[in-house]
This record gives C-alpha cells, sequence and structure tokens, in this order.
C-alpha cells in the first residue's frame, strides 16, 4: 500500500498570499497518477488537480500541482478567501488507493 | 450535468448491516466506474473498493475484505454498497466517488455523502 504524507499539517496564511502544499509517497507513484481535492466542512472532496498536474474543469488557474516519482506540491500562486480549506492527495496507480491526511490552510 | 445523489442518514447498532445507495443521473452509467469512500469524524477519506457499472465486477480494499459488498442496478443507474457486522469504528460520512472510463482514474464528481452512525 502506498502511504501518502502531507506536510505541514496546519498552513495559516492571509488572503493574497502564496500557498504550498506538500504530498511525499512511501513509494514512486507511476505516471504520475496522483490528484488533489479541497474539502470544506460538511461537503464532500472537490477535484482540484489530476495526473499530478492537469487542472480539473472549472478550477481557477491560481491552483497548480507539480512533480513525480514521490514529491508532488500544491500551489495556490494568491489565496482567495473561498480557498480556505483541508487539502487532500490521491493516489490512483494502484489498489487500495489512498489519501494523504490532509493540510489544513486557515487564516 | 452529473448528479450523484445518496440515500438518506442511518443509525445502526453493532452488529448490524447497512445498506447505501448512490443513483447516477447526467451520464452514460455504464461507462464509468464507482467507487466508495468514507471519512470518520475530523479524519481524512477511505478507500472502500470500486465497481465496474457496466460488468459488476468488484475490487474491494483489503481491510473491507468479507464484510463489504458493492452491486449495481443498471436499470435505475444506482450503485448500493452493503457493509455488514458494523462496529463504532464504522461511524462515518459515505461517499460514493465517480472514476473514469479507465480503472484507475481520479474521482471527478462526489455523491454528497451518508452519514452512518454506528451505536448502541
Amino acid at each position: 500500500e502506498i502511504v501518502l504524507t502531507q506536510s505541514p499539517g496546519t498552513l495559516s496564511l492571509s488572503p493574497g498570499e502564496r500557498a504550498t502544499l506538500s504530498c511525499r509517497a512511501s513509494q514512486n507513484i507511476r505516471n504520475t497518477y496522483l490528484a488533489w481535492y479541497q474539502q470544506k466542512p460538511g461537503q464532500a472532496p472537490r477535484l482540484l488537480i489530476y495526473d499530478a498536474s492537469s487542472r480539473a474543469t472549472g478550477i481557477p488557474d491560481r491552483f497548480s500541482g507539480s512533480g513525480s516519482g514521490t514529491d508532488f506540491t500544491l500551489t495556490i500562486s494568491r489565496l482567495e478567501p473561498e480557498d480556505f480549506a483541508v487539502y487532500y492527495c490521491q493516489q490512483y496507480a494502484t489498489s487500495p488507493r489512498t489519501f494523504g491526511q490532509g493540510t489544513k490552510v486557515e487564516i | 450535468q452529473v448528479q450523484l445523489v445518496q440515500s438518506g442518514a442511518e443509525v445502526k447498532k453493532p452488529g448490524a448491516s447497512v445498506k447505501l445507495s448512490c443513483k447516477a443521473s447526467g451520464y452514460n452509467f455504464t461507462s464509468y466506474y464507482m467507487h466508495w469512500v468514507r471519512q470518520a469524524p475530523g479524519q481524512g477519506p477511505e478507500w472502500m473498493g470500486i465497481i465496474n457499472p457496466s460488468g459488476g465486477d468488484t475490487d474491494y480494499a483489503q481491510k473491507f475484505q468479507g464484510r463489504v459488498t458493492m452491486t449495481r442496478d443498471t436499470s435505475t443507474s444506482t450503485v448500493y454498497m452493503d457493509l455488514r457486522s458494523l462496529r463504532s469504528e464504522d461511524t462515518a460520512a459515505y461517499f460514493c466517488a465517480r472514476g473514469g472510463l479507465l480503472i484507475k482514474n481520479w474521482f471527478d464528481s462526489w455523491g454528497q455523502g451518508t452519514l452512518v452512525t454506528v451505536s448502541s
């Protein structure tokens, strides 16, 4: 099973600042089969990024993903008030699919 | 547009079973894999398994093997998840999530979630 470790656990920033979230895998993720999701309280996760760097439909270009192998990054270039949420990475290269434990981006 | 509508909240006693549903609309139901994911309070999501709505074949996370069954009804575009021998640790929100045309794919649409509470 691929274990995903996200850091930091919490990121305290202000609107307009840049957020950099990390996701490290316990083994190589083939074909960059890694996604990022945003989740707000009481809601289902929402897909942001797939295949490590492709933005999902309707996702603003301030969200970007990068990385390969075992190290991946989600960057939010300028935080908007609606971006304060919890972010999860997920791998879909192998079964079981696994998620990271999340990074909370707070004001 | 793609919609996944899940059944309502459930309260169960330890040892009981629960069967949840997820009705899909807005796309060709049999073309896209469907996953079930759960999330305990304050925790990250946890993948439970996948079903191919076309053939009905499944793949379950080892953790749930023997306790979970996923099925589908193509006539109503609905997938079901049956979880047996419930324990308090199964208290969580359960989500269905649409995968892709291929088995290795991201989850692009999610149901609203069903809260299952297991308590004596």
